[in-house]
């Protein structure tokens, strides 16, 4: 069985701080992706970015990066310089390649308020 | 391009009742997929239709089904409502399936009372 595990359930920052949420999973496959999605309050999920678990660089763009490491199973986000705009709630998630189709676990998400 | 439409957006249904969600994927998608979010449990995965055929399904109850259409439309249906049915019902959809990225829409919100 897969696990996703969003430790922190909600940041308060000040506008232009940078900010990391964690992300931490569990899977016994050897073949998976990992993703970020953000749900601003008009309810719908917004894909951010999908990695599988071959590739461990980091990525960025624009003010996102995000930082996956096998060793921790974690896949780390940062927004660098927050803006109000990036207040939402943002959901880690897991699916793996093993006839399980597009079945995402998700992570109990970081709702991220940004203040101005 | 449309994106993924559910209708409808917000209905209010009581107990013992019967409910049906509909979801138009993106033109082209195969896959549509369903998801519950509650407060309590969070977003979970109801099941996966691929080409009209169930490809995996959540660990929910049989009063939770659903089917999609030759034209990718799917529908899902909850049966004999509880109150702990109250949610926002996700529908998301893709051209293949098997760890895809997913377009989301904007969810139906049903109200058990």
């Amino acid at each position: 069985a897969q696990k996703v595990t969003q430790a922190q359930t909600e940041i308060s920052v000040v506008e232009k701080e940078d900010v990391t949420l964690d992300c931490v999973y569990e899977t016994r496959d050897t073949t998976y992706y990992l993703f970020w999605y953000k749900q601003p309050p008009s309810g719908e999920l917004v894909f951010l970015i999908r990695r599988n678990s071959f590739d461990e660089q980091n990525e960025i763009s624009g003010r996102y990066s995000w930082n996956f490491q096998k060793s921790t199973s974690s896949f780390n986000f940062t927004i660098t310089a927050s803006q109000v705009v990036d207040s939402a709630v943002y959901f880690c998630a897991l699916s793996v390649l093993n006839n399980a189709g597009n079945m995402l676990t998700f992570g109990g998400g970081t709702r991220l308020m940004v203040k101005p | 391009k449309a994106g993924v439409t559910q209708t409808p957006r917000y209905l209010i249904k009581t107990r013992g009742q019967q409910v049906t969600l509909s979801c138009s994927p993106i033109s082209g998608h195969r896959s549509v997929s369903w998801y519950q979010q509650t407060p309590g449990q969070g977003l979970q995965f109801l099941f996966e239709y691929f080409s009209e055929t169930q490809r995996n399904k959540g660990n929910f109850p049989g009063r939770f089904s659903g089917r999609q259409f030759s034209n990718s439309r799917s529908e899902m249906n909850v049966s004999t409502l509880e109150l702990g049915d109250s949610a926002l019902y996700l529908c998301a959809s893709s051209y293949n399936s098997g760890a895809n990225v997913l377009t989301f829409g904007a969810g139906s919100r049903l109200t058990v009372l």
